[in-house]
């Protein structure tokens, strides 16, 4: 069954500090992975996608690793700031046909001053 | 409009009514996506079109949910008989290409049925 699992489910961090989410997928046939940043009462938004060949990918403080041995990603937050508290969803795409998405549950990250 | 758009945006239904939701998406964009998004959960696939044509509705959890896109525009998505279980945000979301990478998420219809 393709399935995407996240952890932590839920990290507090105060402003300014770094942290590391995680995402192990079991997903055939891969294409890509993705991470996606919801507010809430918001619909997600794309953050990083990395195809199968891509190990890292970065947007401003965001950098997504991906290892498609291990079937492994994490999404590294540097210096973390107020709008940072989210939830941040993993999901990864499969190939042929229209690139369907499997999303995780999410982690929810709540960042205090 | 900028984005792609979604009504209403709140809806409350009594156990057994029909509702419809709506999407707007961007225009021009072909592809467009329905996902159902459980309290604390991430979202999960309904169905998705190509223009016009439904090509996957693998993920409608029963026969009492219904999409269309009559004009490969605007899509709605009907519940018919609501029950509890179906209480969730409804996103829908469009991609510009047949297979593109990139989907652009409207901001959901939360249903929450009494």
């Amino acid at each position: 069954k393709n399935q995407v699992e996240q952890s932590p489910q839920s990290l507090i961090i105060l402003e300014g500090k770094n942290c590391t989410l995680q995402c192990n997928y079991t997903v055939s046939p891969f294409s890509n992975l993705r991470w996606y940043k919801q507010d809430t009462g918001r619909g997600p938004v794309s953050l990083t996608i990395m195809t199968f060949s891509e190990n890292t990918k970065s947007n401003g403080r965001y950098t997504a690793t991906l290892d498609a041995d291990t079937k492994q990603s994490s999404l590294h937050i540097t210096a973390s700031q107020l709008s940072d508290s989210a939830s941040y969803i993993c999901v990864a795409g499969l190939s042929g046909g229209y690139n369907k998405l499997i999303f995780g549950a999410g982690t929810r990250l709540a960042v205090h001053p | 409009g900028a984005g792609v758009s979604q009504s209403p945006r709140y809806k409350v239904a009594k156990r057994g009514q029909d509702v419809a939701l709506r999407c707007d998406p961007i225009s021009g964009h072909v592809s467009l996506f329905w996902y159902q998004q459980a309290l604390g959960q991430g979202p999960e696939f309904l169905t998705y079109f190509q223009n016009e044509a439904q090509l996957d509705k693998s993920g409608l959890p029963s026969d009492r949910f219904f999409a269309e896109r009559p004009e490969g525009s605007v899509s709605t998505l009907k519940i018919q008989r609501t029950q509890q279980e179906d209480s969730a945000v409804y996103l829908c979301a469009s991609s510009l290409e047949l297979a593109g990478y990139e989907q652009y998420f409207g901001p959901g219809t939360r249903l929450t049925v009494t």
